[in-house]
């Protein structure tokens, strides 16, 4: 079974700029949750989609956003790019909504905000 | 505010040795805990996990271990072998579902 993909593996982008990140789940999980991983902290959770309702969100401002399509697969928008923004943004699935199912990780995106 | 905290950035081990990564958390509501290995270029990857009714869960070389009382865990693994030098991040789940993660301890396993 494929795993958690995410596209692209590397973006630069300017200060003021959106950025679309895409993620495909593992076939028939239908969650998925967003991360920020910076160094020193962590991974910071963004939100969560479950059959394309968004189900948790973290403290991030509403410049981040996020939608999921009914084929699972999830984008998460960006916009109004800052430095701060900068990271490693990782997309994780879940066969169901809820923290105890495992949560299979892709490789990550990761963002580079000049 | 950070819930979970891993106090240590890094973890310097010999191969053949314990290697004890610690996590603390200040939300009493949490009663699911989890650690995962990453390895750079890659996403995270599930190792244990541990619910707040047992207070140790082994597989393998790797044992996980709560104090509620202290709202600690760690994280055992025996021996330790090179192909675990990784970033290890502990994250708890509580009301809301939301899974919280730590910072990250790197592991250094010396040969």
């Amino acid at each position: 079974k494929a795993g958690v993909t995410q596209t692209p593996r590397y973006l630069i982008k300017t200060r003021g700029q959106q950025v679309t990140l895409s993620c495909s789940p593992i076939s028939g999980h239908r969650s998925v949750s967003w991360y920020q991983q910076t160094p020193g902290q962590g991974l910071q959770f963004l939100f969560e989609y479950f059959s394309e309702t968004q189900r948790n969100k973290g403290n991030f401002p509403g410049r981040f956003s996020g939608r999921q399509f009914s084929n699972s697969r999830s984008e998460m928008n960006v916009s109004t790019l800052e430095l701060g923004d900068s990271a490693l943004y990782l997309c994780a699935s879940s066969l169901k909504t809820g923290g105890t199912e495992t949560q299979y990780f892709g490789p990550g995106t990761r963002l580079l905000v000049l | 505010d950070q819930q979970v905290k891993q106090n240590s950035p890094s973890l310097s081990v010999q191969e053949g040795r314990i290697s004890i990564l610690n996590c603390d958390y200040t939300n009493s509501m949490f009663d699911y805990f989890l650690w995962y290995k990453k390895y750079p270029a890659e996403g995270p990857t599930f190792l244990i996990s541990i619910s707040s009714i047992k207070d140790k869960n082994e597989d393998g070389r790797f044992t996980v271990f709560l104090n509620k009382s202290a709202k600690h865990l760690s994280l055992h693994i025996v021996p330790s072998q090179p192909g675990d030098s990784a970033v290890y991040f502990c994250a708890a789940v509580g009301g809301g579902f939301k899974t919280i993660f730590g910072a990250g301890t790197r592991l250094f396993v010396k040969a």
